[in-house]
């Protein structure tokens, strides 16, 4: 049973440039929750994307977007990248149906490194 | 807004000793307290899930407790070994949050 997946591992971008992230949910989740998280620093909540909506926003400027496709697989997007935006980016699944926990699985996350 | 807190941000033992770490938030009306481990530079592993009916969870060496009234949670670790070197972090949703709210973590080092 695959975990929750993330590609690329590792990325560098310069100032300006734009980036993609991919995530595919672990088998039998149907919700997907993005999180930055800078070094030193707990989880911060992005959004997440549940039957192809995002359901909910955190604090993040809409630079960040993102999109959920009918297989449940997410990618989150960031426009006109800042220094700033270097960060750990942490995907995570989760079932909506009754009779679940609600627990959440995360990937091993894309380093993004912006120059 | 959740706010969580962790406490002592580090620490460190000798092989063998058991490990307390405390985790506090600011809104009681949750409905699950999850713990995770993390290793450097890795994602986040999933340890113990309380619902928030329970008071506490046992998996293995690890039992975390809930008290909702008072905002805490409480994750023993017993017989340490040097294997659990590794940052612990706490997640509460909020409210009728679907997010969660993470404290900054508690690093561990256990001595050999």
């Amino acid at each position: 049973d695959a975990g929750v997946t993330q590609s690329p591992t590792h990325l560098i971008k310069t100032r300006g440039q734009q980036v993609t992230l991919r995530c595919s949910p672990k088998s039998g989740h149907d919700t997907v929750s993005w999180y930055q998280q800078a070094l030193g620093q707990g989880p911060q909540f992005i959004f997440q994307y549940y039957e192809e909506e995002e359901r909910q926003r955190g604090n993040f400027p809409d630079r960040f977007s993102g999109h959920q496709f009918p297989n449940y697989s997410s990618e989150l997007n960031v426009n006109a990248l800042l220094l700033g935006d270097s960060a750990l980016y942490l995907c995570a699944s989760s079932s909506d149906r009754v009779e679940d926990t609600g627990e959440l699985f995360f990937g091993e996350g894309s380093r993004l490194t912006v120059l | 807004k959740q706010e969580v807190t962790q406490i002592p941000a580090a620490l460190s033992v000798p092989e063998g000793e058991n490990l307390v770490l405390n985790c506090s938030f600011t809104d009681s009306a949750i409905y699950n307290l999850q713990w995770f481990r993390q290793d450097p530079g890795k994602g986040l592993t999933s340890l113990l899930l309380i619902q928030s009916s329970q008071r506490e969870q046992t998996s293995g060496r690890l039992n975390a407790s809930l008290d909702k009234s008072s905002g805490r949670s409480t994750l023993y670790i017993a017989a340490s070994q040097p294997g659990d070197s590794a940052t612990y972090l706490c997640a509460v949703p909020g409210g009728n949050d679907y997010k969660l709210s993470f404290g900054a973590g508690t690093t561990v080092t256990v001595r050999a």
